[in-house]
């Protein structure tokens, strides 16, 4: 299994500009999470999936960001646009949400945002 | 509300020193439990889990136990070596199908030689 797929890792912008931020969770697990993390927040949940539906986006930060899930395989977080303060590391992660309820999560890689 | 809170590092311990890191949560119902380990530059990975009261997670030297009557969930090791220098993060799921993860702030550990 190739886990959960992030692209890209690393991306370097500057403010102002349209970000996009791709994830491909583990083929079958039917939730998806966007976390970002930094020094100063820590792991902040943004939005999470279930069944391709928004199910919580109190996470996210300002109408700035977005994020959708077009099919069970995709994912995108796009920031329009970006600010300095927008920079951190961005986790996709995945789950297999049963009836039992039981959600482990598995985290992608990360994708290392920095806004100029 | 449901949460999770944990020991604030850094921790800095020496070669083959014990571990402890506490972790304490408030939850509705009978959550679920975990341990995630972060090193550096990568992503969360479970270290170890706990369904149900009393039970013993295991992993990689590491061990907690799911104390219903404390709400702890404390991680141990008795021995711990330079390449368990990471973050490690507590961790609660509800039980309920489509919800998330519910983590503590993350500890540093630093292990020197």
């Amino acid at each position: 299994d190739a886990g959960v797929i992030q692209s890209p890792r690393h991306e370097v912008t500057e403010m102002g500009q349209e970000v996009t931020l791709r994830c491909k969770p583990i083929s079958g697990h039917n939730s998806l999470f966007w976390y970002r993390q930094t020094m100063m927040r820590g792991l902040e949940l943004l939005i999470y999936f279930n069944n391709n539906v928004p199910i919580d986006d109190s996470g996210m930060p300002e109408d700035r960001f977005s994020a959708k899930m077009p099919n069970a395989s995709f994912s995108t977080l796009k920031i329009q646009p970006s600010e300095p303060r927008d920079s951190a590391v961005y986790f996709c992660a995945s789950s297999h949400s049963g009836t039992s309820g039981y959600n482990e999560q598995f985290f992608g890689p990360g994708t290392r945002l920095t806004v100029l | 509300g449901d949460s999770v809170t944990q020991m604030e590092g850094p921790v800095t311990l020496s070669e083959e020193a014990f571990l402890t890191i506490n972790c304490t949560y408030t939850a509705t119902g009978y959550p679920s439990l975990f341990w995630y380990v972060q090193y550096p530059g990568e992503g969360l990975q479970l270290l170890l889990k706990a369904t149900k009261a009393d039970d013993k997670g295991s992993n990689k030297g590491f061990e907690a136990t799911y104390r219903k009557e404390t709400t702890s969930f404390h991680l141990e090791k008795g021995s711990v070596q330079v390449s368990d220098s990471a973050v490690y993060f507590c961790a609660l799921s509800l039980n309920q199908a489509g919800t998330a993860l519910i983590f503590g702030k993350g500890t540093t550990l630093s292990v020197s030689s």
